[in-house]
């Protein structure tokens, strides 16, 4: 079935801590997104991919990085954790020519 | 720049009344406007966009070119609307900016 998952769904880690968040997608979309959401706040825009070794930079500022060496695998890495890193981060993705995007579950994240 | 507003944080009705929910855009060009919607303890989805036309769960909006306004609506709100709702825009960049969110409660 044609899904965006996003693995783990809760982390908590301690600070300095590299951690990983995984976000696979079998839509066969091309654009994949990250965002970062606090609670009953606006999505933030992180970071996104318009394919294969393809990533830009959003419109908030992130410590995190992001790699795309397949289509439908668009991980997000953090080196070092801290406490302002708490949030839950959402993945996303779209077709080609189309700007409606298809969110994943999220991860929500707390470095203590 | 691209900017959505959503003016209210949390909104109440009571079930069988109507409901608005306000957005407001800034965008010079041609945008294409979207609500997306995420109920308790689900992912977030699209609702519903401009250029489908669509009525949705009841719901409509129209884009207001001249009021960059994308207004959501329902005639007669149910308890099973409660969730959040986010108005989006996506200009030249075809990137989406999201509001910062309305809280629907519809109270029996």
């Amino acid at each position: 079935e044609a899904d965006i998952y996003q693995t783990p769904r809760y982390l908590v880690i301690g600070t300095g801590k590299k951690i990983t968040l995984e976000c696979s997608q079998t839509m066969g979309h091309d654009k994949m997104y990250w965002y970062q959401q606090d609670p009953g706040m606006e999505l933030h825009l992180i970071h996104y991919s318009y394919g294969v070794n393809s990533t830009e930079k959003g419109d908030l500022s992130s410590e995190s990085t992001v790699s795309r060496i397949r289509t439908e695998h668009f991980p997000l890495t953090l080196e070092s954790a801290r406490p302002s890193h708490t949030s839950q981060y959402l993945c996303a993705s779209s077709r080609q020519g189309d700007d409606e995007q298809f969110f994943g579950p999220g991860t929500r994240l707390t470095v203590l | 720049a691209q900017r959505v507003t959503q003016p209210e944080k949390l909104l109440s009705v009571f079930k069988g009344a109507p409901v608005e929910l306000k957005c407001n855009y800034s965008y010079s060009g041609s945008p294409e406007l979207f609500w997306y919607v995420q109920y308790s303890r689900q992912r977030l989805q699209l609702l519903l966009r401009h250029i489908s036309r669509e009525s949705i769960k009841g719901f409509t909006a129209d884009l207001n070119k001249g009021e960059t306004s994308f207004h959501l609506k329902k005639p007669f709100a149910q308890e099973e609307d409660s969730a959040m709702y986010y108005c989006a825009v996506s200009g030249s960049a075809r990137q989406l900016t999201f509001g910062s969110g309305t809280q629907l409660t519809v109270l029996p």
